[in-house]
């Protein structure tokens, strides 16, 4: 069966240190997103992307980059990690037409100390 | 601004009951809308979508309304059951490529 993993699914980095979260999907889905999600703000895009080599920024993109080699992948980095980057990060995908249906996978819980 | 409400208070109902959750969104004219379900420890999974021209669609126990003169969906779930408890998103679909605006969420408590 087609799935979304994400890994980690727990992380605990210092303050500074440079972080990449992975995702893959099975799905073979050109849309992959990437959002965070804190109590009171519900899901937030970073980034997101139409297919290899594309990226785009999203609404809360400051501190984010990704990379789109591949239909499967979509890592996400942090590239110094601060306190405000805690949070729980979720990876969708959906098909680049139709009705936009996006698969989110298991999420990843970040802890920045 | 543009924004997205969903009830911010917890929804708290009987077993059996009817609950019904409201998402209200300005300055947007979406060409869908889409629920979802996200349990504790786990990503959205998508439950449901209406289109701008369609007023009603149904799903088993799900009906949801879209009235884009009101901006409003009201998603329920009749014959409530306790596996029914979870948080429930909407997502506007504001045809920008397949991206989403979600609502922060409605947590739904449905009592034995």
């Amino acid at each position: 069966d087609a799935e979304i993993t994400q890994s980690p699914r727990h992380k605990i980095t210092e303050t500074g240190r440079q972080v990449t979260l992975a995702c893959h999907q099975t799905w073979n889905h050109n849309n992959m997103f990437w959002y965070r999600q804190d109590l009171g703000h519900g899901l937030r895009l970073i980034h997101y992307s139409y297919g290899v080599q594309d990226t785009n920024k999203g609404e809360v993109s400051d501190g984010y980059s990704v990379s789109r080699s591949n239909t499967e992948d979509l890592p996400l980095t942090l590239e110094s990690a601060a306190s405000s980057q805690t949070s729980v990060y979720f990876c969708a995908s959906s098909e680049a037409s139709g009705s936009n249906e996006q698969f989110f996978g298991p999420g990843t819980r970040l802890t920045v100390l | 601004s543009q924004k997205i409400e969903q009830n911010s208070e917890a929804l708290n109902i009987q077993e059996g009951k009817t609950a019904t959750l409201t998402c209200n969104y300005t300055n947007y004219s979406p060409a869908y809308l889409q629920w979802y379900r996200q349990d504790p420890g786990r990503g959205p999974v998508f439950l449901l979508l209406i289109r701008e021209n369609e007023k009603e669609k149904r799903k088993e126990r799900l009906k949801v309304t879209f009235d884009t003169t009101l901006k409003q969906s009201l998603f329920h779930i009749t014959a409530s059951q306790p596996a029914d408890s979870a948080t429930y998103l909407c997502a506007l679909d504001i045809g920008q490529g397949g991206k989403l605006i979600f609502g922060q969420g409605t947590e739904l408590s449905v009592k034995p």
